[in-house]
């Protein structure tokens, strides 16, 4: 089965950074991806690592260690808008995208 | 010009009874999934279907059956509704079989299920 973890809170300010880190137990990989979720909203896809590094995306930032079955989502310049629910979900070696259970991110003026 | 949608937005209904959601994407995608979304907030994959194929179905009560009457559509009936199955039910597109590490997946604005 897959085990992902990541916290279940954290509060910030605007214009300030935010990292969410997410640790994982899968059997196999085959990547992981970081979606955003407003509440009673879709999930909506923010990036993608498959290789260890980092993988830049204008505000948003994603990390990845393999080796570590670790990665981690750097926000950047906070905005309100960007308070939201982060999911950490990766794809196994079946191929199936397990999620983790969420950090819900509050943006604070 | 909605990619990925879904009917009803909310479902309230009785236990016992039986009710359907519907789902259809535009994007021309070749797979399509139903994940249901629980008051914890983890998202697990249901069923699975490329091009009309089953090819997820996971540890599910058989009350639950879906049905794909073409690649753009996947439907989702559940029969003798209980209250353990209220929940966010979320439909999902993807452009491959889901076999490619860089298939993202795309989802519907999701079906707010509350059984009474």
């Amino acid at each position: 089965g897959q085990n992902i973890d990541q916290p279940t809170e954290m509060t910030a300010t605007e214009g300030a950074i935010v990292q969410i880190n997410c640790t994982y137990q899968t059997s196999g990989f085959n990547g992981l991806f970081w979606y955003q979720q407003h509440a009673g909203e879709a999930p909506t896809f923010l990036s993608y690592n498959v290789l260890d590094g980092l993988e830049e995306k204008g505000r948003f930032s994603s990390f990845l260690s393999r080796s570590k079955g670790y990665s981690y989502l750097l926000l950047k310049e906070l905005q309100m808008k960007d308070s939201a629910s982060y999911l950490c979900a990766v794809k196994g070696g079946d191929y199936k995208l397990s999620f983790g259970a969420g950090t819900t991110v509050t943006v604070r003026a | 010009d909605t990619a990925v949608s879904q009917t009803p937005k909310y479902l309230v209904t009785q236990m016992g009874n039986d009710k359907s959601i519907k789902c259809e994407q535009n994007l021309g995608h070749d797979t399509m999934y139903w994940y249901k979304q629980d008051s914890k907030k983890f998202l697990k994959i249901m069923f699975s279907y490329n091009n009309k194929e089953l090819i997820i179905n996971e540890t599910v009560p058989n009350r639950f059956s879906p049905k794909s009457p073409d690649k753009a559509h996947l439907n989702l009936h559940i029969n003798s509704l209980e209250l353990g199955d209220s929940a966010v039910y979320f439909c999902a597109s993807s452009q491959g079989l889901g076999d490619s590490a860089t298939d993202t997946q795309y989802f519907g604005p999701g079906t707010r299920l509350t059984v009474l």
